[in-house]
């Protein structure tokens, strides 16, 4: 069975360009976590999905960062413009909705913004 | 709020070694626990839970006994391997007006051979 699936691994652009990560979750799992980490700030999360409906996405940093969920497979990220400070690892997980502690992480997208 | 305090890292020990890396907690009601692991160039990995007071989580060697008392829930092997070499974040996740699991800053585990 694959696991969370996200694309690309790794992305470099340059301040002020369009940025999107794209997650598939778990088939069957209805929540979905997108989370960033930095040395500096660990892990954050940064907003999250039940059954494609966001719930909390007070952990988006700024207007720059927008997440959709379109259907139950398929969920992604924006940054529009990117900046330097943007750079980190962006992880997506997803669970099944009564067991949300149980989060299954992609391999992650790192972003490099030059 | 919610908050996970666990040990700086990094931690280096020689194979077969003991393994502790505290963590502590503060949470208001009841929350659950867990243990995540994450190898190089990977995304976290759940390794134990323990839900409730006293519960001890149990995986691939490793434990965590949930302590109340202490609010505490720190994470034990009694003999390490090159292959445990790792980052292990402490989490807890809790429904209080909503689900969010806050994860402590991650600990960095070097076993030497």
């Amino acid at each position: 069975d694959a696991g969370v699936i996200q694309s690309p691994r790794h992305e470099v652009t340059e301040m002020g360009q369009e940025v999107t990560l794209r997650c598939k979750p778990i088939s069957g799992h209805n929540s979905l976590f997108w989370y960033r980490q930095t040395m500096m700030r660990g892990l954050e999360l940064l907003i999250y999905f039940n059954n494609n409906v966001p719930i909390d996405d007070s952990g988006m940093p700024e207007d720059r960062f927008s997440a959709k969920m379109p259907n139950a497979s398929f969920s992604t990220l924006k940054i529009q413009p990117s900046e330097p400070r943007d750079s980190a690892v962006y992880f997506c997980a997803s669970s099944l909705a009564d067991r949300e502690y149980e989060q299954y992480f992609g391999p992650g997208t790192r972003l490099t913004v030059t | 709020g919610n908050s996970v305090t666990q040990m700086e890292g990094p931690v280096t020990l020689s194979e077969e070694a003991f393994l502790t890396i505290n963590c502590t907690y503060t949470a208001t009601g009841y929350p659950s626990l867990f243990w995540y692991v994450q190898y190089p160039g990977e995304g976290l990995q759940l390794l134990l839970k323990a839900t409730k007071a006293d519960d001890k989580g149990s995986n691939k060697g490793f434990e965590a006994t949930y302590r109340k008392e202490t609010t505490s829930f720190h994470l034990e092997k009694g003999s390490v391997q090159v292959s445990d070499s790792a980052v292990y974040f402490c989490a807890l996740s809790a429904r209080t007006g909503g689900f969010k699991t806050i994860f402590g800053a991650g600990t960095r585990l070097f076993v030497k051979a």
